[in-house]
Parts: structure tokens; C-alpha cells; sequence
């Protein structure tokens, strides 16, 4: 299977919770990151969270960390119109270089 | 504004022939690293230059080869085109110390390679 795993669509309402999922396989992961990339764009270093930590907040994002299952996740609160992109979780480890999962689309509607 | 600029931004080959693209990287950046985004996939690491040497390099065959200038931009050159190359080319920048590396890259906005 692949390294980092995401589900490919997300469609949430405006003004509601968006979470986006990952898991990923490597154990020895230091780094854990979500991008953001809006059409015709490159990527975006929305946050990212050292693998020692559990939880991390900045402003409407909110990083959620379980090691032990291997999972992260990203939750965007009051989403917004333009919050609609595709979003990619990576890992890396000492190199720093991510492996990114496939992303996953959120669509925010009115 | 992260910074960081590529060009061409779109480019039509033919399969066969050779191609080269150009990343000027964020000032005060020492380290460049290149992706390769096919459609509707995650990027790809291809190589990583620091101070002008490579310094790690993905799953890539040897056509696929870079330089870093002095400046800190850099070149991806990829030589006898196939079809499969047709993707967006990412290069990303990133300041990396003497003893600690960098988590933070600044992406620009991607080349995009179509081989017919």
C-alpha cells in the first residue's frame, strides 16, 4: 500500500467543520505536514507537527496526532469558500524531504 | 508571495527530445529540492541540491539530472522525453543549517510538461 494514505473527496457546507484524514506507515515519521495547493498553484506549508506532539492549533486549523494508529488529521473550522482546495499530508524523517499521500479535494458549498 | 519562481510555466515536448526547467529559489535559501506532480497524484521527490551538490535523490532514472548555481537557482534537465513525463514540475526551497535541517519548503508555482 502506499506510504501516506488519504480519502480523495471531502464536500462540507460553508460555516461548517471540515476534517480531513491520513494515515501513514512509517513509525520513525519526525515531521508530519499538511499543504494546501488551489488550482493552477504550487504547494502551500498550511502547519506541520514534530511526531512528539499530539495536538496543534493555529487559528481556524487544528492538527490531531495519534502515533500509536499512525493517524493524523486536520480540521478546518468555519470553512470557507475559500478553503476549497486539494490538501496533502506528508511525513518525513531526518532527511526532511515528505512523502506526500495523493490528496484529498474539499469542496465547500453554500 | 513565498517567493519562489519557475518558468517556463507550461511547456509542449516531443517524446525523444530534451527539456530543461528553471527554479530561482527564495532569497537567503541554500537548498532546492524538485518534484514531479502527475495529474491527480501527490509530488514525487525527484533530488535535492544543497550548496550545489546533490544531496538525496528519489526513485528517478539517471535522465533526470539538476544543477544548482551559486546564486541558489537551479536547473532540472530531463533528457530523452517519454510520454510519461507529462506532469507538473515542482521545485521548493528551503534554508538548511550546518547542523539541523530545514521542515519548512516554499513551493513555487510548478512548471507544467506535457509530452506528445
Amino acid at each position: 500500500g502506499e506510504d501516506v494514505e488519504q480519502s480523495l473527496f471531502l464536500s462540507v457546507r460553508e460555516g461548517d467543520s471540515s476534517v480531513i484524514n491520513c494515515t501513514y506507515t512509517d513509525s520513525s515519521s519526525t515531521y508530519l505536514y499538511w499543504y494546501k495547493q488551489e488550482p493552477g498553484a504550487g504547494l502551500q506549508l498550511l502547519t506541520y507537527i514534530f511526531s512528539n506532539m499530539d495536538m496543534k492549533q493555529d487559528q481556524r486549523l487544528t492538527v490531531l496526532l495519534n502515533k500509536k494508529d499512525k493517524h493524523l488529521s486536520l480540521r478546518i473550522a468555519d470553512t470557507q469558500t475559500g478553503d476549497s482546495a486539494i490538501y496533502f499530508c506528508a511525513e518525513s524523517r531526518g532527511s526532511y524531504i515528505p512523502t506526500f499521500g495523493r490528496g484529498t479535494s474539499l469542496i465547500v458549498h453554500p | 508571495e513565498t517567493g519562489v519562481t519557475q518558468s517556463p510555466t507550461h511547456l509542449i515536448k516531443t517524446r525523444g527530445q530534451q527539456v530543461t526547467l528553471r527554479c530561482s529559489s527564495q532569497s537567503g535559501h541554500n537548498t532546492v529540492s524538485w518534484y514531479q506532480q502527475a495529474l491527480g497524484q501527490g509530488p514525487q521527490f525527484i533530488f535535492q541540491y544543497y550548496r550545489e551538490e546533490e544531496n538525496g535523490r528519489g526513485n528517478f532514472p539517471p535522465r533526470f539530472s539538476g544543477l544548482q548555481f551559486p546564486n541558489y537557482s537551479s536547473e532540472l534537465n530531463v533528457n530523452a522525453l517519454e510520454l510519461d513525463d507529462s506532469a507538473l514540475y515542482l521545485c521548493a526551497s528551503s534554508l538548511v543549517g550546518r547542523t539541523s535541517g530545514s521542515n519548512e519548503q516554499y513551493f513555487g508555482p510548478g512548471t507544467r510538461l506535457t509530452v506528445t
